[in-house]
């Protein structure tokens, strides 16, 4: 079936360096993409979000990159710090009143 | 910044037993969504709302399930008879309208069904 994906589960980077969070999906109906932070004990918290229609989108110290042709999400996380270390989802949906679809997860642990 | 609330944080409960799970949505939001999140796994859809009515909801969602907007502003999910398997942390979600996409989650609840 059509799914979101994660290449990495788990990722290490020290405090300062970027980070990047990768995502497959595979649904080519998927016009909208959103990455969410969780923290332990916490629900999904929205980070930042692309339509299909952008391959790029900057936030404070984020950016999303889409990649249609490959169907390939990446979050980017400038000069990472100990306070972004969670468990990162994407997710995907079509346009209107449809649900997320979420992806495993990666878990960014932030090395001091 | 108004956002998602929902009580209980934490509902332990009997087998056999029925839940209700609250969320206050964020205020002018017209679409509600439950999602729930078993231990270690991903985020995964239960049910939308809107307009007083179930819009979708997923194969999770049996007629064990119900959700229901008595008021303005809550929105609860009921689990008529649970089971182990409803162990899960639950969410509540929000949306303003259909041109916006953008889904605000509430803080969860953690079920443990014993």
């Amino acid at each position: 079936g059509e799914s979101v994906g994660l290449h990495l589960p788990t990722l290490s980077v020290q405090e300062g360096d970027n980070s990047i969070i990768n995502c497959a999906y595979s649904n080519s109906a998927s016009d909208y993409f959103i990455w969410y932070k969780q923290e332990s004990g916490k629900g999904p918290q929205f980070i930042i979000d692309i339509r299909s229609n952008m391959d790029k989108r900057q936030g404070q110290r984020v950016t999303v990159l889409l990649n249609k042709t490959v169907k390939h999400l990446s979050l980017q996380i400038a000069a990472t710090q100990p306070g972004d270390s969670a468990v990162y989802f994407c997710a995907e949906c079509r346009s209107g009143n449809t649900p997320l679809v979420f992806g495993k997860g990666t878990r960014l642990s932030v090395i001091a | 910044e108004p956002e998602v609330t929902q009580t209980p944080s934490h509902q332990v409960t009997q087998m056999g037993q029925e839940v209700i799970l609250r969320c206050v949505p964020i205020s002018n939001h017209l679409y509600f969504y439950w999602y729930r999140q078993i231990l270690g796994q991903k985020v995964e859809f239960l049910v939308s709302f809107y307009n007083n009515e179930i819009s979708e909801k997923s194969e999770i969602f049996d007629d064990q399930f119900s959700v229901e907007r008595p008021d303005g502003s809550n929105f609860t999910l009921k689990i008529r008879s649970t089971k182990l398997e409803d162990s899960a942390m639950y969410f509540c979600a929000s949306r303003l309208r259909i041109s916006t996409d953008t889904q605000y989650f509430g803080p969860g609840t953690r079920l443990t069904v014993l």
